[in-house]
């Protein structure tokens, strides 16, 4: 199975601030197709998931351009600028390039 | 807008079994692969299973966790995913959600709780 690598475990961030999110997989997720299956996912306090990025650097809808995606491989980054108080909850990083799919392990955005 | 609703979870002992429905709304769900991931209580999000479309035979694909305990289903008629789930372990405890397209969309859960 792929396994995903998320650092760090915890973020504690002011408002404002701009952080980094490193994922790191075990396998290149680039498909056959050429495509890489990469995506990153925040899950708010008692909220279902919701996807913020797909395919390593394309915004989900409705979501603000203050996220960005990067990377490629095996090495990806999420960045989000000017942290606002909505963005707090845990960060995912998911792949559906290889069977099982896998997610990981999460990291946890926090108000300093 | 898309709107997928998870239904049928609940309390069930080891080894029983149950059946989980997801009905899905806004899009044409015929099209679509269908998943299901799994979060258990504070922890971290477990992909289970997926369904494909009528064109690729409805292929199915499960987690070596739940391979040969669990099959999912789909009623293309009826826009509705399924899982079942038999020979329940308490390590199946969790909250289940239906997501599709890459996990652009996903359910509020349904709550399964697997205990004596």
């Amino acid at each position: 199975d792929v396994v995903m690598t998320q650092t760090p475990p915890s973020l504690s961030v002011a408002i404002g601030q701009s952080v980094s999110i490193s994922c790191k997989s075990s396998q290149s997720l680039v498909y056959s197709d050429g495509k890489t299956y990469l995506h990153w996912l925040l899950q708010s306090p008692g909220r279902s998931p919701k996807r913020l990025i797909y395919q390593v650097s394309n915004l989900g809808s409705g979501v603000p351009d203050r996220f960005s995606g990067t990377g490629s491989q095996k090495d990806f980054t999420l960045k989000i600028s000017r942290v606002e108080a909505e963005d707090l909850g845990v960060y995912y990083c998911a792949q559906t390039t290889h069977f099982p799919y896998t997610f990981g392990a999460g990291t946890k955005l926090e108000l300093k | 807008a898309v709107q997928l609703v998870e239904s049928g979870g609940g309390l069930v002992q080891p080894k029983e079994s149950l059946k989980i429905s997801c009905a899905a709304s806004g899009f044409t769900f015929s099209n679509a692969a269908m998943y299901w991931v799994r979060q258990a209580p504070g922890k971290g999000l477990e992909w289970v299973a997926r369904i494909r479309t009528k064109p690729n035979n409805y292929a199915t694909y499960y987690a070596d966790s739940v391979k040969g305990r669990f099959t999912i289903s789909r009623d293309d008629s009826k826009s509705m995913v399924y899982l079942q789930m038999d020979n329940l372990k308490t390590e199946d405890t969790a909250m289940y959600y239906c997501t599709m397209g890459s996990f652009a969309y996903w359910g509020q859960g349904t709550l399964v709780t697997v205990s004596s």
